[in-house]
């Protein structure tokens, strides 16, 4: 199976920050790879797919990028609504594969 | 509006079984690809399983021979049919359509397998 390794497991930003999350693919996925956001008690939303494509109404904030093995999820500008946790997914083998998460918080 | 509801959840001994519904609205089951997702108490996402349009299902390793993904065409529902659970099956499992990308989910079901 495909390992996903997001760093870092948390993360704490102030409103206004930049914020980046790093995904690592244990193999080679090209560019087979999905962002979701879940927020506490809720399903995940889907914000980016195949890397660096929104979702349609996910805000322009939001980006993604990378190819291959390493993948990043920024927000430009970390707003109050951000905060959840974020997963990577990988969809190049079955069985499809996620990032352990990465919980962000607001400083 | 695409809407899926989910049903089925609960509290079942080790050994038993379920049946997961996840009723669609707003757009057509058999035409779409469908999976389930799950998420044990306080941890990260696990894809389950699929089903193709044209049928043909798939599982991680860890349930397969015990679960089942199906549909019901004229019913234009999804199920998830779990035998022989086991304690590390407690989770909150969520449909969703797609393949590889999931743009609908439902409600999330918990299941909680325990003596």
């Amino acid at each position: 199976d495909i390992q996903m390794t997001q760093s870092p497991s948390s993360l704490s930003a102030s409103v206004g920050d930049r914020v980046t999350i790093t995904c690592q693919a244990s193999q080679d996925i090209g560019n087979y790879l999905n962002w979701y956001q879940q927020k506490p008690g809720k399903a995940p939303k889907l914000l980016i797919y195949d890397v660096s494509n929104l979702e349609i109404g996910v805000p322009s904030r939001f980006s993604g990028g990378g190819s291959g093995t390493d993948f990043t999820f920024t927000i430009s500008s970390l707003q109050p609504e951000d905060i959840a946790t974020y997963y990577c997914q990988q969809y190049d083998n079955l069985p499809y594969t996620f990032g352990q998460g990465t919980k962000l918080e607001i400083k | 509006e695409v809407q899926l509801v989910q049903s089925g959840g609960g509290f079942i001994q080790p050994g038993g079984s379920l049946r997961l519904s996840c009723a669609a609205s707003g757009f057509t089951v058999s035409i779409n690809y469908m999976s389930w997702v799950r998420q044990a108490p306080g941890k990260g996402l696990e894809w389950v399983s699929v089903i193709y349009r044209d049928g043909a299902t798939y599982y991680v390793d860890s349930v397969k021979g015990r679960f089942d993904i199906s549909r019901d065409n004229s019913k234009n529902t999804l199920y998830l049919q779990m035998n022989s659970l086991r304690v590390e099956d407690t989770a909150v499992y969520y449909c969703a359509r797609g393949r590889d990308n999931w743009d609908n989910w439902g409600q999330g079901t918990l299941v909680t397998v325990s003596s």
